[in-house]
């Protein structure tokens, strides 16, 4: 079975500073997409980055990259600069195509003032 | 492109009352699936459209629980007799399908239920 796991219940960050979130999973399929997504406190879940196994670039969306390690199975998520904003359950996610994400249990993002 | 809207934000229900939440997709997105999630823990699949057709049913859902999307537009998922474990907040999300896995979906707020 396909599983994702997320080490950090809780992280945090100076603001200003770079934090990274661990995230790694388990899986025999060849391709596949893994993704980030943010969950705001009482507000809706919006995606983050996403990243395609086949490619060995790291994707980057502005202040947030990821680390894809494919051997490793690691995609971990890299908040550069960090803001206020970015407090949030961040959830990372997996997707091998058959239309259903396989989420973590995500992990607590504290920004420090 | 208004975003994935749910209804109700809230419900609060007396256990064994039947409940039922409606889901609006953004317009020209294809599919769509409702998740469950309860507190700590990340979403978990509980079935998905294509169009007007389900397409698949986690077994999550139990018999208590039907969704349907009728004309391929919003959908509406029901619990029937009501137990204190549905509580949880369920969440709607619609995609456009291309053939090409990786499509991102797009998130509504959710419908928190609560259970007495």
């Amino acid at each position: 079975a396909q599983t994702v796991t997320q080490s950090q219940p809780e992280m945090s960050v100076q603001e200003a500073e770079t934090v990274t979130l661990s995230c790694t999973y388990d899986t025999s399929e060849s391709d596949y997409y893994l993704f980030w997504y943010k969950q705001p406190p009482s507000r809706q879940m919006i995606l983050v980055i996403r990243q395609e196994a086949y490619k060995q670039q790291n994707a980057t969306e502005n202040r947030f990259s990821v680390n894809f390690q494919k051997a490793a199975k690691s995609f971990s998520l890299k908040i550069s600069d960090s803001q206020l904003g970015d407090a949030a359950m961040y959830f990372c996610a997996y997707d091998f195509g058959n239309e259903k994400l396989t989420f973590g249990t995500g992990t607590r993002l504290t920004i420090i003032p | 492109d208004t975003g994935v809207s749910q209804n109700p934000r809230h419900k609060i229900t007396k256990r064994g009352q039947n409940v039922t939440f409606r889901c609006d997709p953004i317009s020209e997105h294809n599919r769509l699936y409702w998740y469950r999630q309860t507190l700590g823990q990340g979403p978990e699949f509980l079935t998905y459209f294509q169009n007007e057709a389900q397409l698949e049913k986690s077994r999550l859902l139990s018999d208590r629980f039907s969704a349907e999307r009728p004309k391929g537009s919003f959908s509406t998922l029901e619990i029937q007799r009501t137990e204190q474990g549905d509580s949880a907040m369920y969440l709607c999300a619609s995609s456009l399908s291309t053939g090409v896995i990786g499509q991102p979906q797009h998130f509504g707020d959710g419908t928190r239920l609560s259970i007495l």
